[in-house]
């Protein structure tokens, strides 16, 4: 089975950084996703990592750790726009299992 | 590129009524997810169908939910009877899975259901 833990809320600044922790327990492991859900609105995806390191893609980036079960999302430059929750999802068996989601609130 | 298609947008009903929901995929998506969502938690898989084929639905309460994938392309989830529990945000997603891996998802807008 899977089982994914990550914080329920965070607060952070406009303008600032802010990094969103996700730790992963899982069986026939491939690949970690984060997606992106507005209040009322669906999941949009934002990345997908499989090999270890830090891949960015402009104002987020993401990291991944196989060996400890282990990934962040890393948003730069905040916009209130960026207000949202942040779902972490661990790809295995051809079956993707996600996260409670990170409600992240953007302050000015 | 039209995205996935859910209706209705909305629906509030009395509990024991049945209710159905329907799901047009990206054209082309092999893969056709339904999910459950409650307010604050993240989506819960139902079922997942590979063409026409269910290939997952362990998590699908097969008392009262059935689905059904007729030629490989819109998808039909069912409840009857409907609980109050069973109030939530059902969401539709599809992929254009490959062997071996898991791909992105695409979700629709979802249909929330509200069960009195």
């Amino acid at each position: 089975g899977q089982n994914i833990d990550q914080p329920t809320e965070m607060t952070a600044t406009e303008g600032a950084i802010v990094q969103i922790n996700c730790t992963y327990q899982t069986s026939g492991f491939n690949g970690l996703f984060w997606y992106q859900q507005h209040a009322g609105e669906a999941p949009t995806f934002l990345s997908y990592n499989v090999l270890d390191g830090l891949e960015e893609k402009g104002r987020f980036s993401s990291f991944l750790s196989r060996s400890k079960g282990y990934s962040y999302l890393l948003l730069k430059e905040l916009q209130m726009k960026d207000s949202a929750s942040y779902l972490c999802a661990a790809g295995g068996y051809q079956k993707v299992t996600f996260g409670t989601g990170t409600k992240l609130q953007v302050i000015p | 590129e039209a995205g996935v298609v859910q209706s209705p947008r909305y629906k509030i009903i009395e509990k024991k009524q049945p209710v159905a929901f329907w799901c047009n995929p990206i054209s082309g998506h092999n893969t056709l997810y339904w999910y459950l969502q409650n307010l604050g938690q993240g989506p819960e898989l139902l079922i997942r169908y590979e063409n026409e084929e269910a290939v997952d639905d362990s998590q699908l309460p097969k008392d009262r939910f059935s689905a059904e994938r007729l030629k490989g392309v819109d998808s039909t989830l069912k409840i009857q009877p409907a609980e109050l529990g069973d109030s939530a945000v059902y969401l539709c997603a599809s992929s254009l899975e490959t062997s071996g891996r898991e791909n992105e998802q695409f979700f629709g807008p979802g249909t929330r259901l509200t069960v009195l």
